[in-house]
């Protein structure tokens, strides 16, 4: 069966720096990959969407890549600020509104 | 647009009481979810319907939990009898078809089961 794991259940950075999250998956390659906001005591939030067939995709601080090859999506924020602390979620979609299984998530802190 | 509407916010009951959670989606979509969401387990598909019909319920976890979907603004998830395994947060999406796939998720009632 698919199975999802994101690289850390923490990750810690300085203000201003960027933050990589890191989400791998095993079987065959979704046809998106979605990543999620999810805030303390929140359901979680759509980000971003990337097809299979696209290398990155960017959206103001936000980029996203996709490697089919590494079965791998690479979550970058930019210019950090305590304001993105919150759980990060990948989800992959394998096409049909059903099949949306979503990572554990990681716990991004932003410190001043 | 209010967003999807869940209820209530927290539950908390006792073992092998009747629990029902409800959910109403955002107007017009035609897919709703039902998740459960834990520590442990992370966030799971319990069942999901599209167009008011039940598709899947393979992640139902056993015989006491059940959804209904009545018409297409009203969700019913009920575990009966609770066990306090069952105390996670259970979320409701939903999706319009042809968008993307993105589900848009409620606040989440959060069941403690004592």
């Amino acid at each position: 069966s698919q199975k999802i794991e994101q690289n850390s259940e923490a990750l810690n950075i300085q203000e201003g720096k960027t933050a990589t999250l890191t989400c791998n998956y095993t079987n065959y390659s979704p046809a998106y990959l979605q990543w999620y906001r999810q805030d303390p005591g929140r359901g979680p939030v759509f980000l971003l969407l990337i097809r299979e067939n696209e290398k990155e995709k960017r959206k103001e601080r936000l980029k996203v890549t996709f490697d089919t090859t590494l079965k791998q999506s690479l979550f970058h924020i930019t210019a950090s600020q305590p304001a993105d602390s919150a759980t990060y979620l990948c989800a992959l979609d394998m096409g049909s509104a059903s099949k949306i299984i979503f990572g554990s998530g990681t716990r991004l802190s932003i410190r001043p | 647009d209010a967003g999807v509407i869940q209820s209530p916010r927290h539950e908390v009951t006792e073992m092998g009481q009747e629990v029902t959670l409800r959910c109403k989606p955002i107007s017009g979509h035609d897919y709703l979810f039902w998740y459960r969401q834990t520590m442990m387990r992370g966030l799971e598909l319990l069942i999901y319907f599209n167009n008011n019909v039940p598709i899947d319920d393979s992640g139902m976890p056993e015989d006491r939990f059940s959804a209904k979907m009545p018409n297409a603004s009203f969700s019913t998830l009920k575990i009966q009898p609770s066990e306090p395994r069952d105390s996670a947060v259970y979320f409701c999406a939903s999706l319009r078809s042809g968008r993307g796939d993105t589900q848009y998720f409620g606040p989440g009632t959060r069941l403690t089961v004592l």
